[in-house]
């Protein structure tokens, strides 16, 4: 079975662009969470979606958003690029919604470099 | 937020079993205790998770206080390949934050 997919594995923008990362569950989980990971602030949760709807949120400012299709690949967006925001955006997937006994399967990140 | 306490790096010899601690005195009775590793760049991988009683898997074992209130991660015999950031984090049945903290960083020595 294949793993979470994330594209693209590196990116390089300049402030005040947008960007979009995309992610591929694996087949059959219908939950996706994206995490950022910056090496002062650690993993941090930014939102969860499940079957199409967010469930769960982080505390990130509205500049991030993210959003999930009916074959429940997901896609976040952060716009208005700061240098920031430069880290590694991490993608799970669960079965279900993260909850409880269900565990989570990261894909390998895509890194934004903001310049 | 439930919040868990960890070690920021630990060292241990190669072969030799390694116990990792986790505190997490705020943990609610349907807590689950979760483990992840972080090897060098890669994505985290699932380690391990309990409720209540000790677990065992193929990768380690996980030890719960019979308070709740702390847990520890055995790997029996360390291997270089072991050496990550390993991140304890508790996940209830309700829609709250999701909180991984900065880890432990294991460092093996050969």
């Amino acid at each position: 079975k294949a793993g979470v997919t994330q594209t693209p594995r590196y990116l390089i923008k300049t402030r005040g662009q947008q960007v979009t990362l995309s992610c591929s569950p694996i087949s059959g989980h219908r939950s996706v969470s994206w995490y950022q990971q910056t090496p002062g602030q650690g993993l941090q949760f930014l939102f969860e979606y499940f079957s199409e709807t967010q469930r769960n949120k982080g505390n990130f400012p509205g500049r991030f958003s993210g959003r999930q299709f009916s074959n429940s690949r997901s896609e976040m967006n952060v716009s208005t690029l700061e240098l920031g925001d430069s880290a590694l955006y991490l993608c799970a997937s669960s079965r279900l919604n993260y909850r409880g006994q269900e565990t989570q399967y990261f894909g390998p990140g895509t890194r934004l470099l903001v310049l | 937020d439930a919040k868990t306490t960890q070690p920021n790096s630990m060292e241990s010899n190669e072969e030799e079993p390694v116990h990792l601690p986790c505190n997490h005195s705020t943990i609610s009775g349907t807590d689950y205790i979760h483990w992840y590793r972080q090897l060098p760049s890669q994505g985290p991988e699932y380690v391990i998770h309990g409720l209540t009683s000790n677990v065992n898997n193929r990768m380690a074992s996980l030890a719960i206080a019979e308070d709740r209130k702390s847990s520890t991660l055995i790997l029996h015999r360390a291997t270089l390949r072991d050496a990550a950031v390993y991140y304890c984090i508790l996940k209830g049945n309700r829609d709250d934050k999701i909180i991984f903290g900065k880890g432990t960083r294991l460092h093996i020595l050969p």
